[in-house]
């Protein structure tokens, strides 16, 4: 089974604070990518990752920043978190290639900031 | 314009009630279609996906396509209560970077 892993379920931070969140997948998926679920808005796409220390800009960059070193690893930072960023962040990975493009999802973060 | 548009709802159904969800979309490119199933506080898991128009059925689920209108449903037969969550259709950006385009997502209580 695919697993991808959030380190942090909950996250309450102060505005200006820096603010990591990381994600592990297992499964040796090349493609890696952040969203952000809002109600009413559905998930939209931050930042992704085709292979390690590659990244592509989604659809909702500002105030974001990631990392890939690894393979497996994908950290998304805010360099300083605003009441705007509070929502539930959602981690996935992929085959590349695939023509499904089956996403595999973690069980998100949900990041408060006051 | 959102690229996939899709009602919020809530939908409300009694069990055993056929429950239709829709999305619109509007670029043509990259024509692979997906269906997500969130469950309340979890990460959504691939429900069914279609790469023509038509039908693809899945026990009691119904995936269709209809690209003249631009238009994707997901039927689901004799609704349960454990059918409840919330539904997000989904479309191929590019089948290299694995980049997906959803909808807001359709929340959906199945009543007992």
């Amino acid at each position: 089974d695919v697993k991808v892993t959030q380190s942090s379920r909950y996250l309450v931070k102060r505005t200006g604070e820096k603010v990591f969140l990381e994600c592990v997948q297992d499964m040796d998926h090349e493609n890696m990518f952040w969203y952000r679920q809002d109600p009413g808005l559905g998930l939209r796409l931050i930042y992704f990752s085709y292979d390690v220390k590659m990244k592509e800009k989604g659809d909702i960059p500002e105030g974001y920043s990631v990392s890939r070193e690894k393979k497996e690893r994908f950290s998304l930072i805010l360099e300083s978190a605003s009441t705007n960023q509070t929502s539930m962040y959602l981690c996935a990975s992929s085959l590349r290639g695939e023509v499904t493009g089956e996403l595999f999802f973690g069980e998100g973060s949900r990041l408060t900031v006051l | 314009q959102k690229e996939v548009e899709q009602d919020p709802g809530p939908l409300s159904v009694p069990e055993g009630a056929i429950v239709s969800l829709n999305c619109t979309y509007s670029n043509s490119a990259f024509q692979y279609f997906m269906w997500y199933r969130q469950y309340s506080r979890k990460g959504p898991e691939l429900l069914m996906y279609t790469y023509s128009s038509g039908n693809k059925e899945d026990g009691r689920f119904t995936a269709q396509v209809d690209k003249s209108s631009k238009y994707i449903s997901l039927f689901i037969r004799d609704s349960q209560p454990s059918d409840s969550a919330t539904y997000l259709c989904a479309k191929g950006g590019s089948s290299n970077t694995g980049k997906l385009i959803f909808g807001q997502g359709t929340t959906l209580q199945v009543k007992p």
